[in-house]
């Protein structure tokens, strides 16, 4: 099966511009996640939907980073204004709860966001 | 407040060598352990879990590792280190009701030499 797919895979912006990335989960995954991870850090959080509603978004900077999930499929994350702090690589991952795997999260290579 | 140490940012060993990876957690509940491998560039992968049981959890790739409830760790051993396992490990925790919110420690870094 094909794994989480994300675009692009990298991306250099100046602060205070807008970004904006992508997140396709694998098919039939009911949950899907994106994490922030800071160079010398694990992964963080950010938001977690279950198919497009949202279940946690309590670690998501809601005065810049805003997500999606229309249709309960692919996602969309963006950054409006971005932030020197903002640099890091964020990350995708995608699960299905009801199947014999429910506790696995399958990532998504990430993309990688420097902030200049 | 959950949390995961992994005291050792960075590890090199030679490929043939045995390894152990350390991970101390804090959580008051039985947690469930997962270790994860992220190669560069990629997307990070399971490599194997700890729910309850037998304490001696055996994954993917020759790996294992063993919970030990006294000392709150979840060290991850591999007996013969190969060139390919290079790559950056994380032990992560999560809550046993709710499994899915995982807090992930800051990683180590393993470097093989020939």
């Amino acid at each position: 099966e094909a794994g989480v797919a994300q675009s692009p895979r990298y991306k250099i912006i100046e602060k205070r511009q807008s970004v904006a990335f992508w997140c396709n989960p694998i098919s039939g995954h009911a949950t899907l996640y994106w994490y922030q991870q800071i160079l010398g850090q694990g992964p963080k959080l950010l938001i977690q939907f279950q198919n497009n509603g949202v279940v946690d978004d309590s670690q998501l900077p809601k005065d810049r980073f805003s997500a999606e999930r229309l249709k309960g499929v692919d996602s969309t994350l963006k950054i409006q204004p971005a932030k020197l702090e903002d640099s890091a690589v964020y990350l995708c991952a995608s699960s299905s709860p009801a199947g014999p795997l429910w506790y696995e999260q399958y990532f998504g290579p990430g993309t990688r966001l420097t902030v200049t | 407040a959950q949390s995961v140490t992994q005291p050792d940012i960075h590890i090199t060993v030679s490929e043939g060598a045995s390894l152990e990876l350390r991970c101390n957690y804090s959580y008051g509940a039985t947690p469930y352990l997962f270790w994860y491998v992220q190669s560069p560039g990629q997307g990070l992968q399971l490599l194997l879990k700890y729910f309850s049981g037998d304490t001696l959890v055996q994954g993917i790739k020759g790996f294992e590792a063993e919970f030990k409830r006294s000392q709150s760790s979840f060290n991850l051993r591999k007996p013969s280190v190969h060139w390919s396992d290079a790559a950056e490990y994380f032990c992560a925790v999560g809550r046993s009701y709710n499994t899915d919110k995982l807090i992930f420690g800051t990683g180590t870094r393993l470097q093989v030499f020939p």
